[in-house]
């Protein structure tokens, strides 16, 4: 199946600091990959679109500045929370798509705790 | 603006029961369809995919997709307690993207 990996899985931060999170797909080249946000008993809620080699797109009431994407290659994306906030505290989950044979199909790592001091 | 709608519940389901999850989608146009799972502090896992109307069978699960009256719904036969969990409902949109239902909270109660 598709594995896709996420690290760290937990990261513990002080207010104004920045936080870099890894997205990889480990077995395949993913052409796209999202990113989404969840906070408690809610559901997820898609912060950026992003394909290889191009800007990401970013959902309405997302801060670009603020959250930076990189989708550098097929298989390594990367999001940075920039001058973080306690709201900012979120469990961030990344997923791949764009699977040869499967092109639309999302496959989700683990997901990123990050709690914000 | 496209919507996919799910009963939030909590669905009490008793062990070694059928539970059906249910879930309509707005755009008439979609085409691909999937289901997921969601344990507590847990990222979503594939369950299934479905493209065609009729049923698609995998083990215990059955997707049942009508396009005609914009339906899709997940079956789980023989409910185990560990299918205890959140699916979740999603609909393709465009450049790839899922277009989420909130959810619906599955209770298999022993």
């Amino acid at each position: 199946g598709a594995v896709v990996s996420q690290h760290p899985s937990r990261v513990i931060c002080k207010s104004g600091t920045s936080v870099k999170i890894e997205c990889r797909s480990l077995d395949f080249q993913a052409t796209t990959m999202f990113w989404y946000r969840q906070f408690p008993k809610q559901s997820l809620m898609l912060m950026a679109t992003s394909n290889e080699g191009s800007k990401a797109t970013y959902e309405q009431g997302v801060e670009k500045d603020k959250f930076l994407i990189n989708h550098a290659s097929l298989t390594l994306s990367t999001l940075t929370v920039t001058s973080a906030h306690p709201e900012d505290s979120s469990f961030y989950i990344c997923s791949a798509g764009g699977l040869a044979g499967s092109t639309d199909t999302q496959y989700f790592g683990p997901g990123t705790r990050l709690t914000v001091l | 603006q496209k919507e996919v709608e799910q009963n939030s519940g909590p669905l009490s389901v008793p062990e070694g029961a059928i539970a059906s999850l249910n879930c309509t989608y707005s755009d008439r146009v979609s085409q691909s369809f999937f289901w997921y799972r969601q344990y507590s502090g847990k990222s979503p896992e594939l369950i299934m995919s479905i493209y065609s109307n009729g049923d698609k069978e995998d083990g215990r699960f059955t997707a049942q997709l009508n396009k005609a009256s914009q339906y899709v719904s997940l079956l789980i036969r023989d409910s185990q307690p560990s299918d205890s969990a959140t699916y979740l409902c999603a609909v393709r949109g465009s450049n790839y993207q899922l277009i989420w239902g909130a959810g619906t909270k599955l209770i298999i109660k022993p």
